[in-house]
């Protein structure tokens, strides 16, 4: 049963627009997502984390937004670049654990 | 620089032949892990490692094993590979332990058993 779920395989974007990608969990002791990138040919990087007592944390072009009640979260990107083309993870984990447990990724293209 | 290493990047090998994939990094990181990534499943976490002489399984660790005798290495070991083993490989590591925490990630192995 995958508890990281990201729906959509592909997404893509005109250069400048906003790129939201989507990731859905189960498990409700999950209290710390992240989000990473993975170029082709190199291990993913990381990008921005939250914590399950927040509901948004932002780094300069990139938000995370969490709903708890909904077991939701989503990345935006704004304005999105050809840069970010990439593979995007989010990953879960809980506090007192040390497993992290990976979506499935989201390809994005950014259109130039 | 910091960094992740591992070694071989590439490796096609047979059934049965046992193999082990290095990992170093130089960040004095207590947390390590290995991950297969495999298309439509993402990364799936193998194994852990939170310290030296301290390991716990992942999600998928049948089929493999690991030890972490020294902080800046964390060895996978494929005693008896299987076509099914076949997949990109990556090993991580984080300075953080307690706290959920992000992970540094190596280049990645692509290993193939025929």
């Amino acid at each position: 049963d995958q508890q990281v779920k990201q729906n959509s395989p592909s997404l893509s974007v005109q250069e400048g627009r906003i790129s939201i990608l989507n990731c859905d969990y189960t498990n409700s002791m999950f209290d710390y997502f992240l989000w990473y990138k993975k170029y082709p040919a190199e291990g993913p990087t990381f990008l921005i984390s939250i914590s399950s007592i927040k509901d948004k944390n932002e780094d300069g072009r990139f938000t995370v937004f969490l709903n708890k009640s909904a077991k939701h979260l989503s990345l935006h990107i704004v304005p999105s670049q050809p840069g970010d083309s990439a593979v995007y993870f989010c990953a879960a984990s809980g506090s007192g654990t040390y497993k992290y447990i990976f979506g499935t990724g989201t390809r994005l293209k950014v259109l130039a | 620089e910091a960094q992740v290493t591992q070694n071989p990047r590439y490796l096609i090998t047979v059934t049965g032949k046992k193999l082990t994939v290095t990992c170093s990094q130089n960040m004095n990181h207590e947390y390590m892990s290995w991950y297969r990534q495999d298309p439509g499943l993402g990364l799936r976490q193998i194994y852990y490692s939170m310290n030296v002489e301290v390991t716990d399984k992942g999600d998928v660790p049948e089929g493999y094993k690991v030890s972490r005798k020294e902080k800046r290495n964390f060895p996978l070991i494929l005693e008896s590979p299987s076509p099914n083993q076949t997949s990109l490989y990556f090993c991580a590591s984080s300075p953080n332990v307690g706290t959920p925490y992000e992970q540094y990630f190596g280049p990645g192995t692509r290993l193939t058993v025929t």
